[in-house]
């Protein structure tokens, strides 16, 4: 069946890179394009970014230049790496696969970052 | 971007009872309303898309209903499983962004 799994940090200092990774099982990132989804404490969900099936990237105006996703199809992985964290970048961070028009069927559990100074 | 307001934020009700969550687009989506179950430690449920469509495997006590700009989800006989956090996304245009989140709580 389906899976996505998010893996990453725990902790990040003020400023520094975060790196998560999102391996996929059950389907072909070929096929589906996977999203990037973020939850701060207690707030709602905040779209991020996407890793579109044929290869190209999407992105949140509201993260500028800081985020950057990638994917390594041969290991079924998509990466998310955004730079120069805030406090505020605190969050739930999930991956997602878009079933059709921007809807999605299938999450990971998610991966809780927490931006330390 | 569209900006979807969903309410009540908050909702207390009883198993066997039934609860409507509402959600509002900033403009027209046409149809395009999906549904979201969150629990802890679990991964987020679709629930719903395109404003009434049942994804499979959820139950047939969950309904959608609404077009253009104003969504209800309906939940009838409540179990206990059904008590989360719900919350609505517009997949109608780039990029989907959701409502702010409703939580249903055991009265």
């Amino acid at each position: 069946q389906v899976q996505l799994k998010e893996t990453g940090p725990d902790l990040v200092q003020l400023t520094q890179t975060l790196s998560i990774t999102c391996t996929v099982s059950g389907c072909s990132l070929t096929t589906y394009n996977v999203h990037w989804v973020r939850q701060p404490p207690g707030k709602g969900l905040e779209w991020m970014g996407a890793m579109w099936n044929g290869g190209g990237t999407d992105y949140n105006s509201a993260f500028k230049s800081r985020l950057s996703i990638s994917r390594d199809t041969s290991k079924s992985q998509v990466f998310l790496r955004m730079n120069s964290l805030q406090t505020d970048d605190t969050a739930k961070y999930f991956c997602a696969r878009e079933s059709i028009l921007y809807h999605f069927d299938y999450w990971g559990q998610g991966v809780i970052v927490t931006v330390s100074s | 971007d569209v900006q979807m307001t969903q309410s009540p934020s908050n909702l207390a009700a009883s198993p066997g009872e039934s609860v409507s969550i509402n959600c509002k687009a900033s403009k027209s989506i046409s149809k395009y309303l999906a549904w979201y179950q969150q629990k802890p430690g679990k991964a987020n449920k679709l629930l719903i898309y395109s404003g009434s469509t049942l994804q499979s495997g959820t139950p047939s006590r969950f309904s959608g209903s609404g077009s253009g700009t104003d969504f209800t989800l309906t939940i009838r006989n409540l179990e206990p499983e059904d008590f989360g956090l719900y919350y609505c996304q517009q997949h109608n245009e780039y990029p989907p962004t959701f409502g702010a989140g409703t939580k249903l709580e055991l009265k």
